[in-house]
């Protein structure tokens, strides 16, 4: 079993959609959560680093964590192309100062 | 304020010789991660220094090998490269909050 699982996609969705992208993981012990956005060819960007369960919203994101069932979410509001992109889950047990385990990545395409 | 720096952004190299990847980290982080991304893959951890020493280490053979200096900018070493080792090599940076974030990448292919 892996210790990250996420659907690779590809997603495609209308301008303007509401976007799930979902992770599960398979280690109880790990505390932070974190999405990153991946353009193609270009290094990861970090969008939502948080500890523990619960909901964190930034903007149009927002990042909800259930460690009981072991999932992870990122919601996108009011999708734009400029969206379009690979995104990545990770998980650790101390953010940064730990590796992360990462999930392979859900590619989303946005339409105008 | 600069972020991750890294360099050189791609290259090719053959079978059987070695490569070296730099990394500059944001100003002030003084702690950096090494990671590999293969194609459609997420990225895989490889090694992080501190203080110019190896804190941890994923599992990678000993054909990769990094050096941090004073400055806290890093190197990854690759020897005796394998096809296998065609990658997008990101160094990463950590915050103060133990964020991490990641430079654009070396893209490596090995023929």
């Amino acid at each position: 079993q892996k210790e990250v699982e996420q659907d690779p996609g590809p997603l495609s969705v209308p301008e303007g959609a509401i976007v799930s992208l979902n992770c599960t993981y398979s280690n109880s012990a790990f505390q932070y959560f974190m999405w990153y956005r991946q353009y193609s060819r270009k290094g990861p960007e970090l969008l939502m680093y948080t500890y523990s369960s619960g909901n964190k919203e930034d903007g149009r994101f927002t990042a909800q964590v259930d460690k009981s069932s072991k999932y992870i979410s990122l919601f996108i509001r009011d999708s734009q192309p400029s969206d379009s992109a690979t995104y990545l889950c990770a998980q650790s047990f101390s953010g940064g100062y730990n590796k992360l385990i990462f999930g392979a990545g859900t590619r989303l395409a946005v339409h105008p | 304020d600069a972020g991750v720096t890294q360099s050189p952004t791609h290259l090719i190299k053959t079978r059987g010789q070695q490569v070296t990847l730099r990394c500059s980290p944001k100003s002030g982080h003084d702690t950096v991660s090494w990671y590999q991304q293969a194609l459609g893959q997420g990225p895989q951890f490889i090694f992080q220094y501190y203080e110019e020493e190896e804190r941890q280490r994923g599992n990678f053979p000993d054909r990769f090998s990094g050096h941090q200096f004073p400055n806290y900018s890093s190197e990854l070493n690759v020897n005796a490269l394998l096809l296998g080792d065609s990658a997008l090599y990101l160094c990463a940076s950590l915050g103060f909050g133990g964020e991490l974030f990641f430079g654009e990448g070396s893209r490596l292919t090995v023929l």
